[in-house]
C-alpha cells in the first residue's frame, strides 16, 4: 500500500539556519503530496501542497518540489524562526480530491534563538 | 466562520468504559474524516463519512469502534469497552466535495 517516510527527528536548529526535512513516498499512480504543520496542542494545518510532478508548493517561506523520479517531496526553508518550532508531517493522497490521507511519522523541529 | 470543532478536548476513561468523541465540521462541509495519532507517530486514517453514509472505513478496527455522521448534528466516533491501547489523540477533519481537509484540535483520550 501507499506509504510516506520522513526524516527522523527531533531536529534542532539555530534561528536563521537553513532547514531541510526529507520526505519520500511509495504510491501507485500519481498521488498528491502535502506538508502539514502541528503546533503544540493544536490540530494540523496545511502548509503547502503539490498535485503533479515538478510542481512546487510554497507558503510562509517554506517550499517543496514534487520529484517523481526520486519519489520525494523534501521541505525546505532558507532562514528559520523560533516560531517555526512545531511538528511537520508529510502526507499523500492517491486521489485528486484529497480523501484518505497517508501520513509520515512526523518530524519535530525546535528552533533556538 | 468557525473551524472544525471537537469535544471534549480531553477525555479520561477507565478500561471497559465507552468513549464518545464528537466532531462538528466547518459550515458548508459535508465530508468528515477521523484519524488516530498514537504517541510519537503520524496520523492514521480511520474512516471517511458523508452525511448518513460511511464511504471508507478501511482504517477502523473491526471490533469496538464505530462512527456515524447523522443528517443533523455532529459526527460521533464511538469506542466501546476501551483498553489502554486506545489511548491516543483522535483528530477529525472536514472538507467540501473533493476539497482540502481542515483539521480540528483533536480529542486526547486517556484510558486508565
Amino acid at each position: 500500500g501507499d506509504s510516506v517516510t520522513q526524516m527522523e527527528g527531533p531536529v534542532t536548529l539555530s534561528e536563521e539556519a537553513f532547514l531541510t526535512i526529507n520526505c519520500t513516498y511509495t504510491a501507485t499512480g500519481y498521488p498528491s503530496l502535502f506538508w502539514y504543520v502541528q503546533y503544540p496542542g493544536e490540530g494540523l494545518q496545511l502548509l503547502l501542497k503539490a498535485t503533479k510532478a515538478d510542481d512546487k508548493g510554497s507558503n510562509k517561506g517554506f517550499e517543496a518540489t514534487y520529484r517523481k523520479e526520486t519519489t520525494s517531496f523534501h521541505l525546505e526553508k532558507g532562514s528559520v524562526q523560533v516560531s517555526d518550532s512545531a511538528v511537520y508531517f508529510c502526507a499523500l493522497s492517491d486521489s485528486p480530491g484529497a480523501q484518505k490521507l497517508v501520513f509520515g511519522q512526523g518530524t519535530r523541529l525546535t528552533i533556538n534563538p | 466562520n468557525a473551524g472544525v470543532m471537537q469535544n471534549p478536548r480531553h477525555l479520561v476513561r477507565r478500561r471497559g468504559q465507552e468513549a464518545r468523541l464528537r466532531c462538528s465540521p466547518m459550515k458548508g462541509h459535508s465530508h468528515v474524516y477521523w484519524y488516530r495519532q498514537l504517541p510519537e507517530e503520524g496520523l492514521k486514517f480511520m474512516v471517511y463519512l458523508q452525511k448518513e453514509n460511511i464511504i471508507d472505513e478501511s482504517g477502523m478496527p473491526k471490533e469496538r469502534f464505530s462512527a456515524e455522521f447523522p443528517k443533523e448534528g455532529p459526527s460521533i466516533l464511538r469506542i466501546q469497552q476501551v483498553v489502554r491501547g486506545d489511548s491516543a489523540a483522535y483528530f477529525c477533519a472536514s472538507s467540501e466535495q473533493g476539497g482540502e481537509q481542515f483539521f480540528g484540535p483533536g480529542t486526547r483520550l486517556t484510558v486508565l
